[in-house]
């Protein structure tokens, strides 16, 4: 059983660019989240796509944008980076989509984003 | 809103110690509660969760019990090893028009020494 991968595991971007983060969701899973953990703070949430459909958003400019493609893979897009976008971005994915409860959420190592 | 709150750490123990890493919540209705676990370099682990009131989750030695009364999930181990050495998160879930999302804590960092 393949788990969540991510990529790349590092990026560096100046403020003002544009950066896709790439995930393949758990084989079997078709729900992904994305969170954003700063440095020393737990991860919040930014979004979810449940086959294909955005299904969820946490408090987040439209800068921050995703997709969810048909083998249940997501991409998240950041816009008009700046510094404090600077974190860690975690993809998890869950097999459950719509409110269902007690799905556990299986997270990748994540991708480490510094915006200079 | 929803929220967890953790007890701020870092928290440094010698190998065999008692661990407990304090955790209240605030929330509308009744959440799952989470212990997550992150290695260094690593993304999120499950360690451990709890459904309903009075439920205990246990996994690899750690234990929490969800106590409604004090809104609490406090983490438990009574014999730690330096593997343990990790950041522990505690979340709750919510659930938010279609989608469930976790509410983490700020995380407490563990490190235990031989």
């Amino acid at each position: 059983e393949t788990g969540v991968t991510q990529s790349p595991t590092h990026l560096i971007k100046t403020r003002g660019q544009q950066v896709t983060l790439r995930c393949s969701s758990q084989s079997g899973h078709n729900t992904v989240s994305w969170y954003q953990q700063a440095l020393g703070q737990g991860p919040q949430f930014i979004f979810q796509y449940y086959r294909e459909e955005e299904n969820g958003r946490g408090n987040f400019p439209p800068r921050f944008s995703g997709l969810q493609f048909p083998n249940y893979s997501s991409e998240l897009n950041v816009n008009a980076l700046e510094l404090d976008d600077s974190a860690l971005y975690l993809c998890a994915s869950s097999l459950e989509g719509l409110g269902t409860g007690s799905s556990p959420l299986h997270f990748g190592n994540g991708t480490r984003l510094t915006v200079t | 809103g929803d929220s967890v709150t953790q007890m701020e750490g870092p928290v440094t123990l010698s190998e065999e110690a008692f661990l407990t890493i304090n955790c209240t919540y605030t929330a509308t209705g009744y959440p799952s509660l989470f212990w997550y676990v992150q290695y260094p370099g690593e993304g999120l682990q499950l360690l451990l969760k709890a459904t309903k009131a009075d439920d205990k989750g246990s996994n690899k030695g750690f234990e929490a019990t969800y106590r409604k009364e004090t809104t609490s999930f406090h983490l438990e181990k009574g014999s730690v090893q330096v593997s343990d050495s990790a950041v522990y998160f505690c979340a709750l879930s919510k659930t938010q028009g279609g989608s469930e999302k976790l509410v983490f804590g700020k995380g407490t960092k563990l490190t235990v020494n031989p």
